[in-house]
């Protein structure tokens, strides 16, 4: 498959461990945000969302955490998968319904 | 399998070139949106189309275009190529005009030498 990125922040873990990914969003104003998961060689999928009037959310396996004092982000991954190594972006929407998207980070999960 | 589709996957051409990349959205999805994701700047919004009109424009350059057509697939026409244009092209489809999920395809990947 093709790289997204070569210069993202890595995150390595053991297959079962829980994995945490963080993200700082930029504006005060964005009211909607959203987890996407991208595997190699493949388009960004949707994982999760939050609103802005929410602090967490939970699906399966996994948990976004938000923070609007500090305007942070984060992405809980509960036992972690080999599947679930890929690039993960935040994203988020403020005023425009178009989302701006995060550098994002690499998850290598370790068997 | 989002069910966008995109083509071609591999497209390697010269700079000051002309390509059309082509995008089918999810049955049913009446928006389309482009976007641009290089190494060093991530994903980048270039445009959306929403039911054959132009919606909304980010960072696109003007020798870039694109359209919808009344079957709602669309192409984005990148012309006058140079090297720093390579990068991966996504396409996005969705619902309704301000959906907040969006589908992505698989991308096309773009190398100009």
């Amino acid at each position: 498959g093709e790289s997204v990125g070569l210069h993202l922040p890595t995150l390595s873990v053991q297959e079962g461990d829980n994995s945490i990914i963080n993200c700082a969003y930029s504006n005060s104003a964005s009211d909607y945000f959203i987890w996407y998961k991208q595997e190699s060689g493949k388009g960004p999928q949707f994982i999760i969302d939050i609103r802005s009037n929410m602090d967490k959310r939970q699906g399966q396996r996994v948990t976004v955490l938000l923070n609007k004092t500090v305007k942070h982000l984060s992405l809980q991954i509960a036992a972690t998968q080999p599947g679930d190594s890929a690039v993960y972006f935040c994203a988020e929407r403020g005023g425009s319904y178009i989302p701006t998207f995060g550098r994002g980070t690499s998850l290598i999960v370790h068997p | 399998d989002s069910g966008v589709t995109q083509t071609p996957k591999h497209l390697i051409t010269a700079t000051g070139q002309r390509v059309t990349l082509r995008c089918s959205p999810r049955s049913g999805d009446l928006s389309v949106y482009w976007y641009q994701q290089s190494l060093d700047q991530g994903l980048q919004f270039l445009i959306q189309y929403y039911n054959g009109e132009e919606r909304a424009k980010g960072n696109i350059l003007e020798r870039f275009s694109a359209q919808q057509f009344p079957d709602l697939h669309s192409e984005l026409n990148l012309s006058s190529l140079e090297l720093g244009d390579s990068a991966l092209y996504f396409c996005a489809s969705s619902v309704m005009t301000d959906s907040y999920e969006q589908y992505f395809g698989p991308g096309t990947r773009l190398t100009v030498t």
